[in-house]
Protein backbone atom coordinates (compact mmCIF):
# COMPACT_ATOMS: atom_id res chain seq x y z
CA UNK A 1 0.00 0.00 0.00
CA UNK A 2 1.64 2.99 -0.92
CA UNK A 3 2.13 5.43 1.58
CA UNK A 4 3.34 9.57 1.40
CA UNK A 5 5.10 11.40 4.04
CA UNK A 6 5.53 15.44 3.91
CA UNK A 7 7.89 16.60 6.14
CA UNK A 8 8.15 19.54 7.79
CA UNK A 9 4.25 18.96 8.77
CA UNK A 10 4.40 23.32 9.56
CA UNK A 11 7.02 25.36 8.47
CA UNK A 12 7.24 29.68 8.97
CA UNK A 13 9.80 31.34 7.00
CA UNK A 14 10.71 35.35 6.86
CA UNK A 15 9.73 36.95 3.53
CA UNK A 16 12.17 36.51 0.93
CA UNK A 17 13.93 33.22 1.85
CA UNK A 18 14.10 30.18 -0.34
CA UNK A 19 12.67 26.98 0.68
CA UNK A 20 12.12 23.35 0.12
CA UNK A 21 9.19 20.96 0.98
CA UNK A 22 9.35 17.36 1.01
CA UNK A 23 7.70 14.84 0.00
CA UNK A 24 8.52 11.02 0.24
CA UNK A 25 6.58 7.77 -1.32
CA UNK A 26 7.24 4.25 -0.43
CA UNK A 27 5.98 2.43 -3.64
CA UNK A 28 8.50 4.15 -6.78
CA UNK A 29 5.64 2.36 -9.27
CA UNK A 30 3.91 5.52 -9.97
CA UNK A 31 2.65 7.10 -13.03
CA UNK A 32 2.93 10.77 -11.76
CA UNK A 33 3.31 13.17 -8.96
CA UNK A 34 1.53 16.57 -8.20
CA UNK A 35 1.79 19.07 -6.21
CA UNK A 36 -1.41 20.94 -4.72
CA UNK A 37 -1.37 24.05 -2.70
CA UNK A 38 -4.71 24.37 -0.38
CA UNK A 39 -5.96 27.86 1.23
CA UNK A 40 -7.57 27.76 4.19
CA UNK A 41 -10.99 25.66 4.26
CA UNK A 42 -10.33 26.01 0.65
CA UNK A 43 -10.00 23.14 -1.96
CA UNK A 44 -6.62 22.01 -4.10
CA UNK A 45 -5.32 23.82 -6.87
CA UNK A 46 -2.80 21.74 -8.86
CA UNK A 47 0.71 23.76 -8.97
CA UNK A 48 3.29 21.39 -10.55
CA UNK A 49 2.92 17.62 -12.47
CA UNK A 50 5.64 15.28 -12.63
CA UNK A 51 5.39 12.74 -14.93
CA UNK A 52 7.52 9.60 -13.68
CA UNK A 53 9.83 9.99 -16.38
CA UNK A 54 10.49 13.22 -15.91
CA UNK A 55 13.24 14.79 -13.38
CA UNK A 56 11.83 18.09 -12.63
CA UNK A 57 9.08 21.19 -13.84
CA UNK A 58 9.42 24.57 -12.99
CA UNK A 59 5.99 27.08 -12.87
CA UNK A 60 7.39 30.92 -11.92
CA UNK A 61 9.26 30.77 -8.43
CA UNK A 62 8.10 26.79 -8.17
CA UNK A 63 10.20 24.05 -9.24
CA UNK A 64 9.63 20.35 -8.45
CA UNK A 65 11.91 17.63 -8.56
CA UNK A 66 11.21 13.65 -8.21
CA UNK A 67 13.90 11.06 -7.49
CA UNK A 68 11.75 8.35 -8.40
CA UNK A 69 14.07 5.35 -7.33
CA UNK A 70 14.64 6.71 -3.84
CA UNK A 71 10.34 7.66 -3.60
CA UNK A 72 11.49 11.54 -3.07
CA UNK A 73 10.03 14.78 -4.62
CA UNK A 74 10.85 17.96 -3.39
CA UNK A 75 8.97 21.54 -4.23
CA UNK A 76 11.32 24.41 -4.08
CA UNK A 77 10.17 27.95 -3.44
CA UNK A 78 11.97 31.15 -4.81
CA UNK A 79 11.86 34.28 -3.03
CA UNK A 80 8.78 33.32 -0.57
CA UNK A 81 6.20 35.87 -0.19
CA UNK A 82 3.40 36.46 2.42
CA UNK A 83 0.86 35.34 -0.40
CA UNK A 84 2.62 31.70 -0.81
CA UNK A 85 1.25 30.83 2.79
CA UNK A 86 -1.27 27.79 2.36
CA UNK A 87 -0.89 24.19 3.24
CA UNK A 88 1.33 22.16 0.10
CA UNK A 89 -0.01 18.83 -0.60
CA UNK A 90 1.84 16.33 -2.92
CA UNK A 91 0.09 12.69 -4.31
CA UNK A 92 1.15 10.04 -6.49
CA UNK A 93 -0.51 8.33 -8.60
CA UNK A 94 -0.11 4.36 -9.39
CA UNK A 95 -0.22 2.93 -12.85
CA UNK A 96 -3.04 1.23 -14.68
CA UNK A 97 -6.85 0.90 -14.32
CA UNK A 98 -6.24 2.49 -10.96
CA UNK A 99 -4.60 5.97 -11.54
CA UNK A 100 -7.54 7.88 -10.51
CA UNK A 101 -6.14 6.83 -6.91
CA UNK A 102 -4.14 9.78 -5.53
CA UNK A 103 -2.54 9.29 -2.51
CA UNK A 104 -1.83 12.41 -0.74
CA UNK A 105 0.59 13.42 1.67
CA UNK A 106 -0.70 15.21 5.22
CA UNK A 107 0.83 18.09 3.94
CA UNK A 108 3.20 20.92 5.06
CA UNK A 109 1.37 24.17 5.78
CA UNK A 110 3.83 27.17 5.31
CA UNK A 111 3.58 30.65 6.78
CA UNK A 112 5.63 33.50 5.38
CA UNK A 113 6.24 35.92 7.69
CA UNK A 114 6.21 39.78 6.38
CA UNK B 1 -14.16 26.95 -19.42
CA UNK B 2 -15.27 24.40 -17.43
CA UNK B 3 -16.03 24.73 -13.34
CA UNK B 4 -16.92 23.15 -10.43
CA UNK B 5 -19.52 23.97 -7.71
CA UNK B 6 -20.01 22.04 -4.52
CA UNK B 7 -22.89 23.38 -1.66
CA UNK B 8 -23.55 24.20 0.83
CA UNK B 9 -19.82 25.87 1.70
CA UNK B 10 -20.24 25.09 5.49
CA UNK B 11 -23.22 22.61 7.40
CA UNK B 12 -23.64 21.70 10.75
CA UNK B 13 -25.89 19.01 11.52
CA UNK B 14 -26.84 16.51 14.35
CA UNK B 15 -25.93 12.89 14.86
CA UNK B 16 -28.26 10.93 13.44
CA UNK B 17 -29.57 13.20 11.01
CA UNK B 18 -29.55 13.05 6.93
CA UNK B 19 -27.01 14.28 4.89
CA UNK B 20 -27.02 15.44 1.17
CA UNK B 21 -24.04 17.37 -0.54
CA UNK B 22 -24.17 18.43 -3.66
CA UNK B 23 -21.61 18.68 -7.20
CA UNK B 24 -22.28 19.91 -10.33
CA UNK B 25 -19.81 20.60 -13.43
CA UNK B 26 -20.27 22.86 -15.88
CA UNK B 27 -17.80 23.38 -19.68
CA UNK B 28 -17.62 19.30 -19.96
CA UNK B 29 -19.58 16.13 -20.62
CA UNK B 30 -19.23 13.12 -19.15
CA UNK B 31 -16.89 13.97 -16.15
CA UNK B 32 -15.37 11.65 -13.83
CA UNK B 33 -16.07 12.37 -10.38
CA UNK B 34 -14.93 12.03 -7.21
CA UNK B 35 -15.87 12.29 -3.25
CA UNK B 36 -12.94 12.83 -1.16
CA UNK B 37 -12.84 13.45 2.44
CA UNK B 38 -9.85 15.09 4.59
CA UNK B 39 -10.22 15.20 8.12
CA UNK B 40 -8.34 16.79 11.00
CA UNK B 41 -5.13 15.45 10.76
CA UNK B 42 -4.56 12.96 7.92
CA UNK B 43 -4.18 13.06 4.28
CA UNK B 44 -7.48 13.40 1.58
CA UNK B 45 -9.08 9.85 1.41
CA UNK B 46 -10.73 8.85 -2.00
CA UNK B 47 -14.32 7.93 -0.85
CA UNK B 48 -16.18 7.41 -4.27
CA UNK B 49 -15.55 7.24 -7.90
CA UNK B 50 -17.92 7.72 -10.90
CA UNK B 51 -17.86 7.04 -14.42
CA UNK B 52 -21.01 8.05 -15.88
CA UNK B 53 -24.60 8.19 -14.91
CA UNK B 54 -25.16 5.54 -12.57
CA UNK B 55 -22.01 4.13 -11.76
CA UNK B 56 -20.51 4.72 -8.60
CA UNK B 57 -17.05 2.89 -6.81
CA UNK B 58 -16.69 2.95 -3.08
CA UNK B 59 -13.42 3.26 -2.16
CA UNK B 60 -13.85 2.80 1.93
CA UNK B 61 -16.78 1.33 3.56
CA UNK B 62 -18.89 3.91 5.86
CA UNK B 63 -21.38 5.01 6.43
CA UNK B 64 -22.03 7.23 3.04
CA UNK B 65 -23.11 6.45 -0.43
CA UNK B 66 -23.36 8.68 -3.46
CA UNK B 67 -25.05 8.88 -6.47
CA UNK B 68 -24.81 10.55 -10.27
CA UNK B 69 -28.46 10.98 -11.57
CA UNK B 70 -27.13 13.24 -14.19
CA UNK B 71 -24.09 13.43 -16.07
CA UNK B 72 -22.37 16.35 -14.20
CA UNK B 73 -23.89 15.78 -10.96
CA UNK B 74 -22.93 14.02 -8.19
CA UNK B 75 -24.51 14.11 -4.64
CA UNK B 76 -23.20 12.29 -1.63
CA UNK B 77 -25.30 11.48 0.84
CA UNK B 78 -25.94 9.46 4.47
CA UNK B 79 -29.46 8.83 5.98
CA UNK B 80 -27.84 8.91 9.62
CA UNK B 81 -24.84 10.83 10.12
CA UNK B 82 -22.08 9.72 12.89
CA UNK B 83 -19.84 12.07 14.99
CA UNK B 84 -16.85 10.52 12.96
CA UNK B 85 -18.33 11.73 9.69
CA UNK B 86 -17.74 15.25 10.46
CA UNK B 87 -14.47 16.96 8.31
CA UNK B 88 -13.47 18.44 5.06
CA UNK B 89 -15.63 17.14 1.84
CA UNK B 90 -14.31 18.08 -1.36
CA UNK B 91 -15.49 16.94 -4.93
CA UNK B 92 -13.19 16.47 -7.69
CA UNK B 93 -13.62 16.18 -11.54
CA UNK B 94 -11.45 14.59 -14.55
CA UNK B 95 -11.68 14.54 -18.25
CA UNK B 96 -13.25 11.61 -19.89
CA UNK B 97 -9.81 10.38 -21.07
CA UNK B 98 -6.83 9.73 -19.83
CA UNK B 99 -4.79 10.85 -17.45
CA UNK B 100 -7.69 10.33 -14.67
CA UNK B 101 -5.33 11.59 -11.91
CA UNK B 102 -5.26 15.26 -13.61
CA UNK B 103 -8.01 15.95 -11.22
CA UNK B 104 -9.93 19.52 -10.59
CA UNK B 105 -11.25 20.52 -7.28
CA UNK B 106 -14.39 22.12 -5.95
CA UNK B 107 -14.39 24.69 -3.00
CA UNK B 108 -15.04 22.01 -0.49
CA UNK B 109 -18.12 21.61 2.45
CA UNK B 110 -17.17 22.00 6.26
CA UNK B 111 -19.10 19.05 7.49
CA UNK B 112 -19.71 19.31 11.26
CA UNK B 113 -21.67 16.70 13.34
CA UNK B 114 -22.92 17.74 16.52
Amino acid sequence: KQEVTQIPAALSVPEGENLVLNCSFTDSAIYNLQWFRQDPGKGLTSLLLIQSSQREQTSGRLNASLDKSSGRSTLYIAASQPGDSATYLCAVSPFGAGSYQLTFGKGTKLSVIP
Amino acid sequence: SQTIHQWPATLVQPVGSPLSLECTVEGTSNPNLYWYRQAAGRGLQLLFYSVGIGQISSEVPQNLSASRPQDRQFILSSKKLLLSDSGFYLCAWSPPTEPKNIQYFGAGTRLSVL
